[in-house]
């Protein structure tokens, strides 16, 4: 059954610090990797997309990783804004028709 | 200068009734989708529409029909609306299959 699963489910960190959510997934055949950002009562943003071939994708103070290998990708956001308060949403694709979206890990950037 | 416009943002009705969902986007893309978000923020695909092919997703009741009269629009109509239809439906786009999507402000139906 295709999975993806997020850690952690929610994060508070303060303002200006780092941060790193990962994405565990068992989609197969992998087809690609998107992260996106949801704000409360918006919809989702994308952020990165990956291809197999594909390692590390940035996107201003986003850095996505896919380890393709153990089925992994990390989310990495520096120097965090109160703007970064959301929630980020892992999303997996076999083919085309097979989507498969985690459950999201909301982050709160506190001051 | 929105992407992707959803309309309404808001719907509330009764059970049993009809609805539709308007969904249009001015990006040229040739791809066109239907996600449901439910109340624990999960997100599914229900349709993917591109160059008139229609995608369905099998989970999807038959009740929900989307219809596309052109590569910009695509609508959601929802026949016998029932409690568990109540969530935030997003409308997106993108080039290609594998493109990049960019999604709708959402509306969120609240059967009564």
């Amino acid at each position: 059954k295709n999975q993806v699963e997020q850690s952690p489910q929610s994060l508070i960190i303060l303002e200006g610090k780092n941060c790193t959510l990962q994405c565990n997934y068992t989609v197969s055949p992998f087809s690609n990797l998107r992260w996106y950002k949801q704000d409360t009562g918006r919809g989702p943003v994308s952020l990165t997309i990956m291809t197999f071939s594909e390692n590390t994708k940035s996107n201003r103070r986003y850095t996505a990783t896919l380890d393709a290998d153990t089925k992994q990708s990390s989310l990495h956001i520096t120097a965090s804004q109160l703007s970064d308060s959301a929630s980020y949403i892992c999303v997996v694709s076999a083919g085309y028709q097979k989507v498969t979206f985690g459950t999201g890990t909301k982050l709160q950037v506190i001051p | 200068d929105t992407a992707v416009s959803q309309t309404p943002k808001y719907l509330v009705t009764q059970m049993g009734n009809d609805k539709s969902i308007k969904c249009e986007q001015n990006l040229g893309h040739d791809t066109m989708y239907w996600y449901k978000q439910d109340s624990k923020k999960f997100l599914k695909i229900m349709f993917s529409y591109n160059n008139k092919e229609l995608i369905i997703n099998e989970t999807v009741p038959n009740r929900f029909s989307p219809k596309s009269p052109d590569k910009a629009h695509l609508n959601l109509h929802i026949n016998s609306l029932e409690l568990g239809d109540s969530a935030v439906y997003f409308c997106a786009s993108s080039q290609g299959r594998s493109g990049m999507a960019f999604f709708g402000q959402g509306t969120r139906l609240t059967v009564v």
